[in-house]
Formats: C-alpha cells, structure tokens, sequence
C-alpha cells in the first residue's frame, strides 16, 4: 500500500530531551512537509523540503530541526530549545510544487508529543 | 503576508439540515485553495482543490465553490458520519507551501 507513516503514533519526553519524529512516504513524491497542531487550531507549518538534501524554514522552526537525505524520509527533531513542544505532529508530502494538478498534500496519522 | 480565515469556528446542524462553511482569503496570487478534513487524532483527508474562480467540485454530499476572495464548502442533507473539522488551505505561487486556516468542527446530530 502506499502511504505515509509516522512513528510512534505517541511519544513522551522529559523535559531537557531532544526526540526525533519519523516521516516515510512510498509514494515517490519530491515534496515533504512538517506541520504542528494545538488544539482547535489550525496547522502551523514548521519545515518543508522540495528536494533531498534540501529544505526551508517554516513559520514556527525555532527549536526544532530537519534533515532530508533520503527522498523517501523527513525526519523531524524536537530539540531542548523548544519551550512548549507538546502538541500534534503532522507529516506531509506533495507530488512536486510545480504544475497545476500536483500541489496537493497528503497527510500521515501524525504523532503526540507529551513533555512530562 | 498570506491570510486564512474560516467561519464558523463551530456548527452544529441536525441530520439533514443543509448549510455552508466559509474559508475567505487574503494572498497575493492564489496558485489554489484545497479543502480537508480531519477526524480526532488523525491526519487531514484531502477533499477538493480548486484552481480559479467559478470552480465548482462535488463529492458526495460536499461541493466546493470559489471565488475571487472566498470559497464555499456546502455540505447538503449532511448526515450523523459528517462530523469532523473541515480545513481550508491556499497556496500561492512561487511559494511551494501552503497557509491553513483554523478549521470549522462540524456537528450534525442524528
């Protein structure tokens, strides 16, 4: 089946902790993308990445990081720098973001984040 | 700077009763406006993506609309299994991402 997964579905942290987020696609797709959710909200975009071995910054990137070396995979790093981490972790890919029929963004199940 | 509005935050409609969601922006060149759903605890489900004003598209009980300034989700006769938190999206272009607006959770009651 093709799709994108994220793992764990939840994670724990203390505190002081960096954690990683996993995002794979099978989907062949060049764009990839990392979104966070708090409640009743909308997503705020964190990273984005249109290549492999290159991405953006989004509109709330601060304390966090990225790497993209596989076209497949876009992990994503929490690091200690972020003050209020917990919230929902949403993962995203496009098919390119050239083109007219192709700008769609297709989500994973996403990953809770808890700091303790 | 891009802006995405929904309304409203909340709406609860009784099984059948028609109504209609709205998602008004602001951007400096739409390059296409995409509606999704999401459930609790789960990842958005795209729906639609509409490209220029006067687009129309319809899934089942749901049809999008655009405009110039606005689109409309109208979800008709909606039933009990319709609830959820509907999302709007733009894209502009030569942006290569998109900018969401806070969603309305929809309710319908049996």
């Amino acid at each position: 089946d093709g799709g994108i997964t994220q793992s764990p579905k939840y994670l724990f942290r203390k505190e002081g902790q960096n954690v990683t987020l996993s995002c794979e696609q099978n989907l062949n797709h060049d764009a990839m993308y990392w979104y966070r959710q708090d409640p009743g909200q909308g997503l705020r975009l964190i990273y984005y990445s249109q290549i492999v071995n290159d991405f953006q910054k989004g509109d709330i990137a601060e304390g966090y990081s990225v790497s993209r070396e596989k076209k497949e995979s876009f992990p994503l790093t929490v690091t200690s720098a972020q003050k209020n981490p917990t919230a929902f972790y949403l993962c995203a890919s496009s098919p390119r973001t050239s083109g007219s029929s192709t700008d769609t963004q297709y989500f994973g199940p996403g990953t809770r984040l808890t700091v303790l | 700077e891009d802006q995405v509005t929904q309304s409203p935050e909340a709406l609860r409609l009784q099984e059948g009763e028609s109504s209609s969601l709205n998602c008004s922006y602001t951007v400096s060149g739409l390059r296409g406006l995409f509606w999704y759903r999401q459930d609790p605890g789960k990842g958005p489900e795209f729906l639609f993506t509409l490209y220029s004003a006067g687009e129309e598209k319809e899934k089942e009980r749901l049809k999008a609309t655009l405009t110039k300034k606005e689109s409309f989700l109208h979800i008709t006769a909606p039933k009990p299994e319709d609830s959820a938190t509907y999302l709007c999206a733009v894209m502009v272009w030569d942006a290569g991402k998109s900018t969401f607006g806070d969603g309305t959770t929809l309710t319908v009651k049996p």
